[in-house]
């Protein structure tokens, strides 16, 4: 299968900075990119969804100005988390679809840790 | 909305015996169904996939699915598990195929036991 990278694998922050999340599609072009957010023992929650070269559309219940995604190439989407908290803490997962056959291709994810 | 229900948090089987992970969905057209694999330090990684034909769907890994819509429920099974299988199992509804966004059920924890 194809496959998507992310990095860092885990960050930790101090409270009041902003951390850069990459996820990038190694070896497919990724019309579609999705962020997910995860916590500890819980399902995947669904946080937005980008379109290469335009904004991304977040869920309801989501900042979009805390949580700022950018979709600037077919191989690329960041997600920064600003001015973290700790209840910001999570483990954040982002996947790549392919335009071809809709697949969802997940990356390894992200352990942000806030103090 | 579309909504998935995986109404066992934790399964513990004996290494060898089979397995069978339940799933039941709500959505109001024709959904599109996945079972997704995790484990610790890895990414999801897709074990098998519904969109339409033959109900009984195989994948990877020796897993299989089976679609009954009169049930709603897409529930994953396995004959014979080996010690690997130890994971966390996600069923998902998507809206469609091409790269729409996933409903993710709550989990199921395996544990395989020697």
């Amino acid at each position: 299968g194809a496959v998507v990278s992310q990095h860092p694998s885990w960050v930790i922050c101090k409270s009041g900075t902003s951390v850069k999340i990459e996820c990038r599609s190694l070896d497919f072009q990724a019309t579609t990119m999705f962020w997910y957010r995860q916590f500890p023992k819980q399902s995947l929650m669904l946080m937005a969804t980008s379109n290469e070269g335009s904004k991304a559309t977040y869920e309801q219940g989501v900042e979009k100005d805390k949580f700022l995604i950018n979709h600037a190439s077919l191989t690329l989407s960041t997600l920064t988390v600003t001015s973290a908290h700790p209840e910001d803490s999570s483990f954040y997962i982002c996947s790549g679809a392919s335009g071809l056959t809709g697949e969802q291709f997940f990356g390894p994810g992200t352990r942000l840790t806030v103090l | 909305a579309q909504s998935v229900t995986q109404p066992d948090i934790h399964i513990t089987v004996s290494e060898g015996a089979s397995l069978e992970l339940r799933c039941n969905y709500s959505y109001g057209a024709t959904p599109y169904l996945f079972w997704y694999v995790q484990s610790p330090g890895q990414g999801l990684q897709l074990l098998l996939k519904y969109f339409s034909g033959d109900t009984l769907v195989q994948g990877i890994k020796g897993f299989e699915a089976e679609f009954k819509r009169s049930q709603s429920s897409f529930n994953l099974r396995k004959p014979s598990v080996h010690w690997s299988d130890a994971a966390e199992y996600f069923c998902a509804v998507g809206a469609g195929a091409a790269g729409n966004k996933l409903t993710f059920g709550g989990g199921t924890r395996v544990l395989v036991k020697p």
